[in-house]
């Protein structure tokens, strides 16, 4: 099975910051990574799909990047309604795999 | 508008079973595959199972293959999961999970509100 990898386990970011998130697969998964924004109490909503695809109603502030086994979810400038947990999920195989989670806190 | 509405969640003891329930409202329920994804209290997010649109294929994740079991009734616009042998560790929010496409490898565009299963004795 494929393992997926997400780094930092959390962020301390202040608003206006540009951050980064990274993602590595086990093995290739083509374009086919997603990710994820969770709020606290609150189911996850699906940012991106195939690497760097922009959900419609998303921000252009985010932006996916990568192929293969690496990948990085950017905000640009980051907004007091980003501060979330976000998790990347790869979705190449019959089993799909999230990534740990990256908590974006405040600074 | 989707909605997804799970149901059927609640306290149950070790090595019993339960089953929730998805409805699923505001989209061709038949063209597109259903899941269930489950988050333990201050943990991540772990996929479970997918159901492709036709249902007649279930994949499961290892840590629930054999216990788990996901079916759908594309007439009512239904997907349940069957869980038996249930565990401690089986203890979460389960959310029901719609993907973007009619097979099982897709993300998962909509979500339900998420429903409480505590397995205790």
């Amino acid at each position: 099975d494929i393992q997926v990898t997400q780094s930092p386990s959390t962020l301390s970011a202040s608003v206006g910051d540009r951050v980064t998130i990274t993602c590595r697969a086990s093995r290739s998964v083509d374009k086919w990574l997603a990710w994820y924004q969770q709020k606290p109490g609150k189911a996850p909503k699906l940012l991106i799909q195939e690497a760097s695809s922009l959900q419609r109603g998303v921000p252009p502030r985010f932006r996916g990047s990568g192929s293969g086994t690496d990948f990085s979810l950017t905000i640009s400038s980051l907004q007091p309604d980003d501060f979330a947990t976000y998790y990347c999920q790869e979705y190449n195989t019959y089993f799909l795999v999230f990534g740990g989670g990256t908590r974006v806190e405040m600074k | 508008q989707v909605q997804l509405v799970e149901s059927g969640g609640g306290v149950v003891q070790p090595g019993k079973s339960l089953r929730i329930s998805c409805a699923a409202s505001g989209f061709t329920f038949s063209r597109y595959g259903m899941g269930w994804v489950r988050q333990a209290p201050g943990k991540g997010l772990e996929w479970l199972a997918v159901a492709t649109s036709f249902g007649t294929t279930g994949y499961y994740a290892d840590s629930v293959r054999g216990r788990f079991t996901i079916s759908r009734d594309n007439s009512k616009n239904m997907v349940d999961l069957q869980m038996n042998g249930l565990r401690l560790e089986d203890t979460a929010v389960y959310y029901c999970v719609k993907g973007v496409g009619h097979n099982y490898g897709n993300p998962f565009d909509y979500w339900g509100q998420g429903i409480l299963v505590t397995v205790s004795s």
